[in-house]
């Protein structure tokens, strides 16, 4: 079936060190990709996204992602985490052929950040 | 970048009772907007996309009689949760795009939060 997939349900990392977040994808050709952060209680703000061309990308606030299409990945990083990174991280595609704007959404992945 | 706009931020309704959510576009167009769900600790689930002039467009497994959906101008979509039952508690967000602007971003209100007793 098609669907984008986050394996990490909850994440904790100390502040100062490096994340990861990962996501993946199962479309026959690449959809577009994003990756959106969640504040408790809030919408949601786009850190990044993926079209084509250069498959490093960097996106708001430090975050980049790497798109590869071998693994059929788009894996959200940071080198040095901030406390204020704590919230809930999505990853969100667009299927091939799809509107632009509708998007199926990953299940998340909580980040905390230890002090 | 664009805003959207919903209101209210929170609501608190009696089980019976009808609720509407607004979803607005502050600085641009959009002849169309999304309506997602999330539950507690679950990811936003397309609900529907409505249609500016047009019947709403729903998802598989979400009942158009209680999600009544209303775009009757370009800024301004709206939801309406008919006979709320506490069941229908949840996160609603709406997302709308700037039109004609090619591969482009989706811009999210800040989501209502719905609790029915």
């Amino acid at each position: 079936a098609q669907s984008v997939t986050q394996p990490d349900i909850h994440i904790t990392v100390s502040e100062g060190a490096s994340l990861e977040l990962r996501c993946n994808y199962s479309y026959g050709a690449t959809p577009y990709l994003f990756w959106y952060v969640q504040s408790p209680g809030q919408g949601l703000q786009l850190l990044l996204k993926y079209f084509s061309g250069d498959t490093l990308v960097q996106g708001i606030k430090g975050f980049e992602a790497e798109f590869k299409r071998s693994q059929s990945s788009f894996n959200l990083r940071k080198p040095s985490v901030h406390w204020s990174d704590a919230a809930e991280y999505f990853c969100a595609v667009v299927p091939p052929g799809g509107s632009n704007y509708k998007l199926t959404f990953g299940k998340g992945t909580l980040l905390t950040v230890n002090p | 970048g664009a805003v959207v706009s919903q209101h209210p931020s929170w609501v608190i309704c009696k089980s019976g009772t009808s609720v509407k959510i607004e979803c607005r576009s502050l600085d641009f167009q959009a002849t169309t907007m999304f309506w997602y769900r999330q539950f507690p600790k679950q990811s936003l689930m397309l609900m529907a996309t409505s249609n500016e002039g047009s019947k709403a467009t729903y998802e598989q497994g979400v009942e158009k009689d209680k999600f009544l959906i209303n775009h009757a101008s370009l800024t301004l979509s709206t939801l309406t949760v008919t006979s709320a039952h506490p069941e229908d508690s949840s996160f609603y967000i709406c997302s709308a795009s700037p039109p004609g602007q090619g591969n482009t971003e989706a811009f999210f209100g800040q989501g209502t939060r719905l609790t029915v007793v």
